[in-house]
């Protein structure tokens, strides 16, 4: 079955620090992977996305690092900040034609000041 | 432009008996989406329709129906809630079937006791 597998599950991390969220995925059919981050009580919402093609993309205080070899992406936020505090999913599609997005368990982020 | 509605907000069933979520976008897309997200589990999918007129099956199609009414709209309906129903449910939408940005709804609170 296909699986984006995210972890950890939940991360405290203090203000100013480095927040790492890190998916692992086995469908070499995937070819889009967007993050979505979530505060409480609202739907999650579109954070960043990155294809296969670049092994790096960076918007603002947040990047996404991929490695296509290990099937590996992850999410940094640098410089952490409360307001980040959110849960954050890591998804993929599949280029196989009437597929929708895979999102992987999602992360609760902490940042504590 | 309000995006992605959904109603209502919360509810409370008892086993039994039926219900219908309603959503609807005002964005002209093609394709929508029902999820559920329940804590540790992440958001998994119920239903999804590609195009007007279709619908496919998710990840958790057991014990709900769907109907594309129009472009617009798509009602997600449970015929016999039960306990393992209680959940969070999110309406999403967008351009093409898994491309580009989804658009999330509100989230509907449903406890079935």
């Amino acid at each position: 079955q296909q699986q984006v597998k995210q972890s950890p599950q939940s991360l405290i991390v203090q203000k100013g620090g480095i927040s790492i969220i890190n998916c692992a995925y086995e469908n070499t059919a995937f070819d889009y992977f967007p993050w979505y981050q979530q505060f409480p009580g609202k739907g999650p919402a579109l954070l960043i996305a990155i294809r296969p093609d670049v092994s790096e993309k960076k918007e603002g205080r947040f990047t996404i690092s991929f490695n296509k070899s290990a099937k590996q992406f992850s999410l940094h936020i640098m410089d952490s900040q409360p307001g980040d505090s959110a849960t954050y999913f890591c998804a993929a599609r599949s280029n196989q034609a009437g597929t929708a997005l895979i999102f992987g368990k999602g992360t609760t982020l902490s940042v504590s000041s | 432009n309000a995006g992605v509605t959904q109603t209502p907000k919360f509810q409370v069933l008892k086993t039994g008996q039926s219900m219908t979520l309603q959503c609807a976008q005002d964005m002209n897309h093609n394709s929508m989406y029902w999820y559920r997200q329940d804590p540790g589990m992440g958001l998994r999918l119920i239903y999804y329709s590609a195009s007007e007129g279709t619908t496919d099956k998710g990840e958790v199609p057991n014990g709900y129906n769907v109907s594309r009414l129009n472009k617009r709209e798509f009602s997600l309906r449970l015929e016999s809630a039960a306990p393992s129903q209680t959940s969070v449910y999110f309406c999403a939408s967008s351009d093409q079937l898994a491309m580009g940005e989804q658009f999330f709804g509100p989230g509907t609170r449903l406890t079935v006791l």
